[in-house]
Order: C-alpha cells, then sequence, then structure tokens
C-alpha cells in the first residue's frame, strides 16, 4: 500500500475554475509538502504545513491532522499553473516519501 | 534569492561506466538529500546527509552509491558501475533548521 496517495491522477479543467486536488497519508508525519513540477522536471516548494492552512495568491492548502488528509485548491485557474502538483510527507527529519503526482491541464 | 544547483543538467554515460552528479546545496543549510525519479514513476528518497555521514538511506542505495561533502560547498553523488536501470532525474536538496526543502534543478542520467 502506498504511505502517500493522490487523487485525481490527472485532471483537466477551464481557466478559472476552481481547481481541488486530495492527498491521504497512512504514516505518522513531521509535516506535509505540496510540491509543483514543470515539465522540464524541476521541483518547487509551494508549501509546508503541519497543521490548519496557508495561502499564497491563488493557492491554498489545508491539512487534517486526525484524518490524515490535505488538500491543494487553485482558486480562478490559469493556463500557467498547468503543471504536475505532487503531495509529499516528511517522515522525522529525515527524508520526504512523494505521492505519484496529480497532472493538471487548464484550458484557455 | 539563495537556490541549489546542480550539474551537469544532463550526463550521458555507458552502461558500466561511473557518473558523479554534483549539487552545491544552499550555504547555511546543514542537511542534505539525493532523490532520484524514473520516467513516468513518483519522485524516490535515496540517502540524507548529516554532520558528515549519511543519516538515512532507502534499499535503493545499495553499495554501488556514496556520496560525499569534499569540500565546504558541493555535496556529490556516485555511482561506481551504471546500469540502464539508473537512468532518472536525480534531485538534490538541501534544509536549514525548518523542515522546508528547496530542490535542484535535477541532473537528467542516461545510461546506453
Amino acid at each position: 500500500k502506498n504511505e502517500v496517495e493522490q487523487s485525481p491522477q490527472n485532471l483537466t479543467a477551464q481557466e478559472g475554475e476552481f481547481i481541488t486536488i486530495n492527498c491521504s497519508y497512512s504514516v505518522g508525519i513531521s509535516a506535509l509538502h505540496w510540491l509543483q513540477q514543470h515539465p522540464g522536471g524541476g521541483i518547487v516548494s509551494l508549501f509546508m504545513l503541519s497543521s490548519g492552512k496557508k495561502k499564497h495568491g491563488r493557492l491554498i492548502a489545508t491539512i487534517n491532522i486526525q484524518e490524515k488528509h490535505s488538500s491543494l485548491h487553485i482558486t480562478a485557474s490559469h493556463p500557467r499553473d498547468s503543471a504536475v502538483y505532487i503531495c509529499a510527507v516528511g517522515i522525522g527529519a529525515q527524508k520526504l516519501v512523494f505521492g505519484q503526482g496529480t497532472r493538471l491541464t487548464i484550458n484557455p | 534569492e539563495p537556490e541549489v544547483t546542480q550539474t551537469p543538467s544532463h550526463q550521458v554515460t555507458q552502461m558500466g561506466q561511473e557518473v558523479i552528479l554534483r549539487c552545491v546545496p544552499i550555504s547555511n543549510h546543514l542537511y542534505f538529500y539525493w532523490y532520484r525519479q524514473i520516467l513516468g514513476q513518483k519522485v524516490e528518497f535515496l540517502v540524507s546527509f548529516y554532520n558528515n555521514e549519511i543519516s538515512e538511506k532507502s534499499e535503493i542505495f545499495d553499495d554501488q552509491f556514496s556520496v560525499e561533502r569534499p569540500d565546504g560547498s558541493n555535496f556529490t553523488l556516485k555511482i561506481r558501475s551504471t546500469k540502464l536501470e539508473d537512468s532518472a532525474m536525480y534531485f538534490c536538496a538541501s534544509r536549514g533548521d525548518s523542515l522546508e526543502q528547496y530542490f535542484g534543478p535535477g541532473t537528467r542520467l542516461t545510461v546506453t
């Protein structure tokens, strides 16, 4: 069983739509990370959270520690948001365990 | 803004050859990591490094792999005798006291 599960695996939406990507995990974590990976391959950290909610521009991340669940929301989506979004959990202080990623495509 | 850098961006090597992938972490960071991503698969942890020694390694990180911090700035991953299945994107990451990790742009390793 994967320690980190994301859904959906693929998501296509129209520009302006509200996007939600979900992440569930099965292990004790030190923190949860949302990352963005563009076609060139580079990984950019969007959020790190261990409780509650964080907001950065049009992106919002929430986590429910009791439910072992996190969501990433994108408001007013734009074609430039098209990327792979990855949920990763920190195990202790030493490593990240990654989900398989959600490929998001926003059509104009 | 400080960033993690990696060289080369793309390395092509023949099976059985040794490769060294290089990373320059953010200068005041103390924790260093290598991850890899085989094409079409998820990112996997390889090894973490702190205080000049390996803190944790995955089962992927067998005797063919080694890491080193040869000076105050570089952090290297060596694969002694590459196999076809070592073809992947290799990411270096570093962090300071916060748990947030900063990733380099990756090195694409192609083993032929």
